[in-house]
């Protein structure tokens, strides 16, 4: 079956790193994505990954994939308020590119 | 290079009227997939058009029916709406079936 699981919420302080965890269930999923959603706007990519990488780093931006737990997690360094949004994960899955999306976590970051 | 645009930005319809939502997708892409955001969840798939045909189609009923022309921009329609159908519709445009970039959404409110 198809499924993404993530935590809802996560608060971190300003210049702390946060840490975005999710689950999948689909195991030919070719690619794994992150996208962020401000309030009131559409989703905006901030990186992807390929099924058969361990890690991606990208900026204050870390991706790492566990494909035997089918884990991934996001890592953003130093973070700032204005990373303050709702991240979703998504799984690519069959020949379409179709995604499957997680319910989002909110990320809160406090000054 | 303009992004994915759709329109109309928000839009008010009342239960068992039909609705059309339009999206233009990125330069050089090809392929259009639709989603359903209800508040707060991760979005939903519609379906994906890819060479003005209906590609693939998620669980959603024959009320929601779309099309793509010949320059790949596209329509969604749905007829009949019901109190449920409120959500914000995204559009994501790729090339096949590579990474979707998404537009910024149309809020639809059914009273």
């Amino acid at each position: 079956g198809e499924d993404v699981e993530q935590s809802l919420f996560l608060s971190v302080r300003e210049g702390d790193s946060s840490v975005i965890n999710c689950t999948y269930t689909d195991s030919s999923s070719t690619y794994l994505y992150w996208y962020k959603q401000e309030p009131g706007a559409g989703l905006q990519l901030l990186t992807y990954i390929f099924s058969n990488m361990d890690m991606k780093q990208d900026q204050r931006l870390t991706v790492l994939l566990n494909k035997k737990d089918k884990h991934l997690s996001l890592r953003i360094a130093d973070t700032q308020t204005g990373d303050s949004a709702i991240y979703f994960c998504a799984e690519s899955t069959g020949n379409t590119g179709k995604l499957i999306f997680g319910q989002g976590t909110t990320l809160q970051v406090k000054p | 290079d303009a992004g994915v645009t759709q329109s109309p930005t928000h839009l008010i319809k009342t239960r068992g009227q039909q609705v059309t939502l339009r999206c233009s997708p990125k330069s050089g892409h090809d392929t259009v997939s639709w989603y359903q955001q209800a508040l707060g969840q991760g979005p939903q798939f519609i379906f994906q058009y890819y060479e003005e045909e209906e590609r693939q189609r998620g669980n959603f009923p024959d009320r929601f029916s779309g099309h793509q022309f010949p320059n790949y921009s596209s329509e969604l329609n749905v007829n009949a709406l019901l109190l449920g159908d409120s959500a914000l519709y995204l559009c994501a445009s790729s090339f096949t079936a590579d990474t979707q970039y998404f537009g910024p959404g149309t809020r639809l409110t059914v009273l």
